[in-house]
């Protein structure tokens, strides 16, 4: 069965570097996305993707944060100067083109800004 | 937006028992309701989604029930076992197109004695 692939599975950074966080979706799908889980609470939306341009992205997503696809198979979610609260797990997850159709999530990165 | 609200926090039932979570949601327009399963430290995964045409929906042990006037959706589960301890998310989201953002519960966790 594919699946979302995600890269590191655990990334440590100290607090101000930049951390890019990497996702190979389902291969047919056209809809990337990034959710972030801070531990213990809800799954949080940050960025859709679609077309080669951000579709739509919540408050969370502000100026630290970009996401690209360097190449027919990646996705990426880069973090600029990381906090110390970005530290969470971060989920990539990717659609097909049909209409109601679920995203299927990778396994998550655990990103600890130290 | 959208806000879902997701009870109880935490669950805790004896194995054979039936399990509970109800959420409601706030946005009319919302017409897809999945539910995720996490397992520790791993990604969630889709169990079961109802849509704002259907009331009810069962797969084997677990059912959704949905009443679209309370907006208000409910995942049952019977014959609870230890593997069903897992956090479960609730999510609500708006149809159209293929872009796929659901907005989540806060979580349950669910905890199974044998």
């Amino acid at each position: 069965e594919p699946e979302v692939t995600q890269t590191p599975s655990h990334q440590v950074t100290q607090m101000g570097q930049e951390v890019i966080l990497r996702c190979v979706p389902i291969s047919n799908h056209l809809y990337f996305y990034w959710y972030r889980q801070i531990l213990g609470q809800k799954v949080e939306f940050l960025v859709s993707f679609y077309n080669n341009e951000i579709s739509e992205k919540s408050e969370i997503f502000d100026d630290q944060f970009s996401v690209e696809r360097p190449d027919g198979s990646n996705f990426t979610l880069k973090i600029r100067s990381t906090k110390l609260e970005d530290s969470a797990m971060y989920f990539c997850a990717s659609s097909d083109y049909r209409e109601d159709t679920e995203a299927f999530f990778g396994q998550g990165t655990r990103l600890t800004v130290v | 937006g959208e806000n879902v609200e997701q009870h109880p926090s935490t669950l805790s039932v004896q194995e054979g028992d039936s399990a509970v979570i109800k959420c409601t949601y706030s946005d009319s327009a919302s017409n897809y309701f999945p539910w995720y399963k996490q397992e520790l430290g791993k990604r969630p995964q889709l169990i079961i989604d109802i849509r704002s045409n259907v009331g009810e929906k069962k797969d084997q042990r677990i059912a959704v029930t949905l009443n679209k006037t309370a907006k208000h959706f409910s995942l049952h589960i019977t014959e609870t076992q230890p593997e069903d301890s897992a956090v479960y998310f609730c999510a609500a989201r708006q149809g159209g197109g293929g872009s796929y953002i659901p907005t989540f519960g806060r979580g349950t966790s669910l905890i199974v004695h044998p």
